[in-house]
């Protein structure tokens, strides 16, 4: 398996122009999260779906950001009007439920930068 | 609500020697998962060791192990023979058992390993 894919690697844009980070977990895995990671708040979970479904969004920062999870190969965070303090670097992740599974595979991150 | 706390924000060690990272978390659960995870300069969060709250025996991967003090909540990564490649920031990560696979991050600690 190729693990989790994210794209786009690096996106730079400006103030209030949309973004679209996009995420493929691992084939099988019925966990989906979007984490955002900054210097000031560290990793903070955003929202996580399971069996495609929102489960608990309660750490999306405000109504700019949505998150859709279309088929359980594909995951979407968009970001609008996206805002400078909005820049930092957003991971995927996914992991199987079960007993002995639970461990979140991460992707490579998308560094977002909005001038 | 968990919380997982670093208290060292950098650590430096020499090639080959030890060098030992703290982690406590604060939970009311009895049942949990504790990780520790890597992150080098390339930002790939990448799995080091994962140690189930149920069980007593401290785990080991490799060069890696870790001290579980469950009544302390204390959870500390060992890392033996360091290598350069170990150099990163290293996450301490907490797991409500059967309650959705999130994970709660601390807040790093940056280590250096010098040649």
């Amino acid at each position: 398996d190729a693990g989790v894919i994210q794209s786009p690697r690096h996106e730079v844009t400006e103030m209030g122009q949309e973004v679209t980070l996009r995420c493929k977990p691992i084939s099988g895995h019925d966990y989906l999260f979007w984490y955002r990671q900054t210097m000031m708040r560290g990793l903070e979970l955003l929202i996580y779906f399971n069996n495609n479904v929102p489960i608990d969004d309660s750490g999306m920062p405000e109504d700019r950001f949505s998150a859709k999870m279309p088929n359980a190969s594909f995951s979407t965070l968009k970001i609008q009007p996206s805002e400078p303090r909005d820049s930092a670097v957003y991971f995927c992740a996914s992991s199987l439920s079960g007993a002995g599974a639970n461990v979140l595979t991460f992707g490579a991150g998308s560094r977002l930068t909005v001038l | 609500a968990q919380t997982v706390t670093q208290s060292q924000p950098e650590m430096s060690v020499q090639e080959a020697e030890t060098v030992t990272l703290s982690c406590t978390y604060d939970t009311s659960e009895n049942n949990y998962y504790l990780f520790w995870y890597k992150q080098p300069p390339s930002r790939q969060m990448i799995l080091v060791i994962r140690q189930e709250a149920y069980k007593q025996q401290n785990a080991t991967e490799n060069r890696f192990s870790v001290n579980f003090q469950k009544a302390a909540k204390s959870f500390s990564l060992k890392i033996s023979d360091s290598q350069l490649g170990d150099t990163a920031m290293y996450f301490c990560a907490f797991m409500r058992y059967n309650a959705g696979n999130m994970l709660t991050f601390g807040g790093g600690t940056r280590l250096m390993v010098k040649p």
